[in-house]
């Protein structure tokens, strides 16, 4: 079946700039989650989606950051105001269920802001 | 609180001979383990992982790691190395209950011909 898809793949954007980045999970996975990842550097949490559960959204690092889910399937993560150190790669993940799953990693989006 | 070491950023190995990828761990409760593969314009992929069960895990394409709590190691290994492994491999650790895995920086391994 289909894996994690995320679009676009690559995102240039000016300054201050709002961006709107889509992740679409394996179908019949409950729990989603975005990362962030750095030139050169590991992944670092983001926010989590379980169900119809309140998001976690302890990772995100500004209130410019927000995500969203529709129930189970579509999520976007919405960066305001782009700032040049908002450059990176952004990847989505979704497993079937919460607790300790394999998680399953789209292929990213790679912002570049300039 | 959890927290991943990759002890190397970058190793190079020659193409037929073993891979010792290091990673010391910790966390305040029983961890679960990981090692994912990112290769160039790849999506992750997860190699193995250990929850508790066996301390020497089985990965995918010849991995393997072996959980070591009185060291806190998970290093991950491989018999002779082959061109095709050349990526960058992430050290992951988590527990029960905690939805958030948490990262190392990564270790670049290079095969020489």
């Amino acid at each position: 079946g289909a894996g994690v898809s995320q679009s676009p793949s690559n995102k240039v954007t000016e300054k201050g700039k709002d961006v709107e980045l889509r992740c679409d999970p394996i179908s019949g996975h409950t729990a989603l989650y975005w990362y962030r990842q750095r030139l050169g550097q590991g992944l670092e949490f983001l926010i989590y989606f379980q169900g119809n559960s309140a998001p976690d959204k302890s990772g995100l690092p500004s209130d410019r950051f927000s995500a969203e889910r529709t129930g189970e399937s579509v999520s976007t993560l919405t960066i305001q105001r782009t700032q040049q150190e908002d450059s990176a790669v952004y990847l989505c993940a979704s497993s079937p269920d919460r607790g300790v799953y394999e998680q399953y990693f789209g292929p990213g989006t790679r912002l570049t802001v300039t | 609180a959890q927290s991943v070491t990759q002890l190397d950023s970058h190793v190079s190995v020659s193409e037929g001979t073993p891979v010792l990828l290091r990673c010391n761990y910790s966390s305040s409760y029983s961890p679960s383990l990981f090692w994912y593969v990112q290769h160039p314009n790849k999506g992750l992929q997860l190699l193995l992982k250990y929850t508790s069960a066996a301390t020497l895990v089985k990965g995918i394409n010849g991995f393997e790691a072996e959980f070591k709590k009185s060291e806190t190691s998970f290093h991950l290994t491989k018999p002779s190395a082959h061109m095709s492994d050349a990526a960058e491999y992430f050290c992951v650790v988590t527990h029960f209950g905690n939805e958030k895995l948490t990262f190392g920086t990564g270790t670049r391994l290079t095969i020489i011909p």
